[in-house]
């Protein structure tokens, strides 16, 4: 199993540019998260994904982030316009129908200069 | 409010000593808390889960306890070893809804 594969790896774009986040799940897992970790942080939720349907966004930082699963096997997290303040790691998750294990991507790493 | 608190100074102890870190929570009552590695630059991976009604759990060098009353779990690696340095997360659901929170994270470092 590959795991969670996430692209870019590495990003660094200007201020008010469009950025797009991908995340292929493991392949049978039906919840799908999105997390952000700073250092002042740490790791938090960003959006929940259950059979490809948002469930809770509640951590959707501003109207600038938007994530979408067009299908169980693809998800995106985009922000629009990009932001100094939004530099950090952003990881994708997933877990199974247990629900008590998460497993993560390796991280997109973002620098908005 | 909610939170999870981790010692966040990071934790130097010698090799083949046993370490423990602490995870401190308030304001849930989680059914089980999960403890996670974090190498530098990487994801996290998931170690244990503890369920509320086990008191501890052990997993090769690995423990982990759980005490509901207190509202804290104690991670313990004996026999450390240097490949143990890492950072490790403590999480939970609060409300069984597959919302997980994280710590912040302790980092250990065993030295050689």
């Amino acid at each position: 199993d590959a795991g969670v594969i996430q692209s870019p790896r590495h990003e660094v774009t200007e201020m008010g540019q469009e950025v797009t986040l991908r995340c292929k799940p493991i392949s049978g897992h039906n919840s799908l998260f999105w997390y952000r970790q700073t250092m002042m942080r740490g790791l938090e939720l960003l959006i929940y994904f259950n059979n490809n349907v948002p469930i809770d966004d509640s951590g959707m930082p501003e109207d600038r982030f938007s994530a979408k699963m067009p299908n169980a096997s693809f998800s995106t997290l985009k922000i629009q316009p990009s932001e100094p303040r939004d530099s950090a790691v952003y990881f994708c998750a997933t877990s199974g129908a247990s629900g008590n294990t998460i497993y993560f991507g390796e991280g997109s790493w973002l620098t908005v200069v | 409010s909610q939170k999870i608190e981790q010692n966040s100074e990071a934790l130097n102890i010698q090799e083949g000593k046993t370490a423990t870190l602490t995870c401190n929570y308030t304001n849930y009552s989680p059914a089980y808390l999960q403890w996670y590695r974090q190498d530098p630059g990487r994801g996290p991976v998931f170690l244990l889960l503890i369920r509320e009604n086990e008191k501890e759990k052990r997993k090769e060098r690995l423990k982990v306890t759980f005490d509901t009353t207190l509202k804290q779990s104690l991670f313990h690696i004996t026999a450390s070893q240097p490949a143990d340095s890492a950072t490790y997360l403590c999480a939970l659901d609060p409300s069984g809804t597959y919302k997980y929170i994280f710590g912040t994270g302790t980092r250990l470092k065993v030295l050689a």
